[in-house]
């Protein structure tokens, strides 16, 4: 089946620090990767997605890049806000036999201290 | 702005008493998700409608149900909320496209009490 796996949170950083957080995947068929951003109290935006093999995603400072060899597909920014404080999920959609659902990782508590 | 709108943003019921949650969309998307998510957890997929056909996820309990009246409203119906039912409820919609490309937009959700 289809899952998908993050670091555990809460991650803990200082204004301006970089930014990794792990993803991995498995799937039965060729993903798409997303990541999504939930702030506190709020439903889930996208930040980035990939589509294919060595896609690099990019948004709001935020990059992530659909590594098929390693099967990861890793968040990274170089210079975190206070602002970026929020629940990060990583997930992959793959669309097949009718079914069509995002399958999300436990997600990845950011704080980010003044 | 083409969006997803949920009504209300937070919902308070008592046990076993009926309760509806909206959601609305601009963007003429063919596929509209309902999603529960508890607290610290990742969203769990309820059902999902393309177009009028309707899908239900196999572990999703009979006590919900969901409507599409139109292409721009899906409903989420609980018929006799339990303690267990509190929780986030999101909406989210996706074009349809039949390919992994298709993104799905998520509503701000609605976060349910149950007293």
């Amino acid at each position: 089946g289809n899952s998908v796996t993050q670091m555990e949170g809460p991650v803990t950083l200082s204004e301006e620090a970089f930014l990794t957080i792990n993803c991995t995947y498995t799937a039965t068929g060729y993903p798409s990767l997303f990541w999504y951003v939930q702030y506190p109290g709020e439903g889930l935006q996208l930040l980035l997605k990939a589509t294919k093999a060595d896609d690099k995603g990019s948004n709001k400072g935020f990059e992530a890049t659909y590594r098929k060899e390693t099967t990861s597909f890793h968040l990274e920014k170089g210079s975190v806000q206070v602002s970026d404080s929020a629940v990060y999920f990583c997930a992959l959609s793959v669309v097949d036999t009718g079914r069509r659902a995002l399958t999300f990782g436990s997600g990845t508590r950011l704080q980010v201290q003044p | 702005d083409a969006m997803v709108i949920q009504n209300p943003r937070y919902q308070v019921t008592q046990f076993g008493k009926p309760v509806t949650l909206s959601c609305s969309q601009t963007l003429n998307h063919n596929v509209m998700y309902w999603y529960q998510q508890k607290s610290s957890q990742a969203p769990k997929l309820l059902f999902h409608y393309y177009d009028k056909d309707f899908n239900n996820e196999a572990d999703t309990p009979d006590n919900f149900q969901s409507r599409r009246p139109n292409t721009s409203f899906c409903f989420l119906d609980i018929r006799s909320p339990g303690l267990g039912d509190a929780a986030m409820y999101l909406c989210a919609t996706s074009s349809g496209v039949w390919e992994s490309t298709d993104t799905q937009y998520f509503g701000p959700g609605t976060r349910l009490t149950v007293l």
